[in-house]
């Protein structure tokens, strides 16, 4: 079983429609929560970064963070054309981050 | 976040021969590393570019295949040597600034393709 596991899409939605991606995880002693969105042939963009369960929003987008179910969501409201990228979550322990885990990713496809 | 500049953005190689990346930051930074993206993969950790040593590789990956230099804080170098098809990836730099110690920055990466 893989420490994090990732919702593998591909998902297509129509704008404006509010799109959920979710990751799971095994491991308790993770504590930080990363999500990155990376747009064809371009690196992973840091997107959102939390600490405690509960959400966290900024603008369009939420994170979510359950630690007792050990589940995390991004939700992304109004969706546009423009979010169509591959999401990937990303998880750590305290300290380092040469130990972030990664999701595989779940592209995402936002239609006109 | 950091500007990270990553060069070359793709290339084209024939099998073994090898290919140079160069990443270049705007400031220093606490930990540089070197990820492997294979197509339709999560991130995988090749190995921390350590400043003036040698870098510190994770399981699976060893210096003579992926060498590593990083001579001061903000520029590090991976070669791909000896390059067959199964080296086919995106090849990506990454960061950790100051005071940051859990949040990763990425370069644009390198699209490799080995013929």
């Amino acid at each position: 079983q893989k420490e994090v596991e990732q919702d593998p899409g591909p998902l297509s939605v129509p704008e404006g429609a509010i799109v959920s991606l979710n990751c799971t995880y095994s491991n308790s002693a993770f504590q930080y929560f990363m999500w990155y969105r990376q747009y064809s042939r371009k690196g992973p963009e840091l997107l959102m970064y939390t600490y405690s369960s509960g959400n966290k929003e900024d603008g369009r987008f939420t994170a979510q963070v359950d630690k007792s179910s050990k589940y995390i969501s991004l939700f992304i409201r109004d969706s546009q054309p423009s979010d169509s990228a591959t999401y990937l979550c990303a998880m750590v322990f305290s300290g380092s981050a040469r130990q972030l885990t990664f999701g595989s990713g779940t592209q995402l496809t936002v239609l006109p | 976040s950091a500007v990270i500049s990553q060069k070359p953005s793709r290339d084209i190689c024939q099998r073994g021969t090898s290919l140079t990346i160069q990443c270049q930051v705007d400031s220093q930074v606490t930990m540089m590393f070197w990820y492997r993206q294979q197509p339709g993969q999560s991130l995988t950790l090749i190995a921390t570019a350590n400043q003036g040593s040698e870098a510190t590789y994770e399981s699976g990956f060893v210096i003579d295949k992926f060498p590593i230099s990083r001579p001061n804080l903000t520029f590090s170098t991976l070669t791909v040597s000896n390059m067959s098809p199964e080296d086919s990836s995106i090849y990506l730099c990454s960061v950790v600034r100051a005071g940051s110690r859990e949040k990763l920055f990425f370069g644009s990466g390198t699209q490799l393709s080995v013929l």
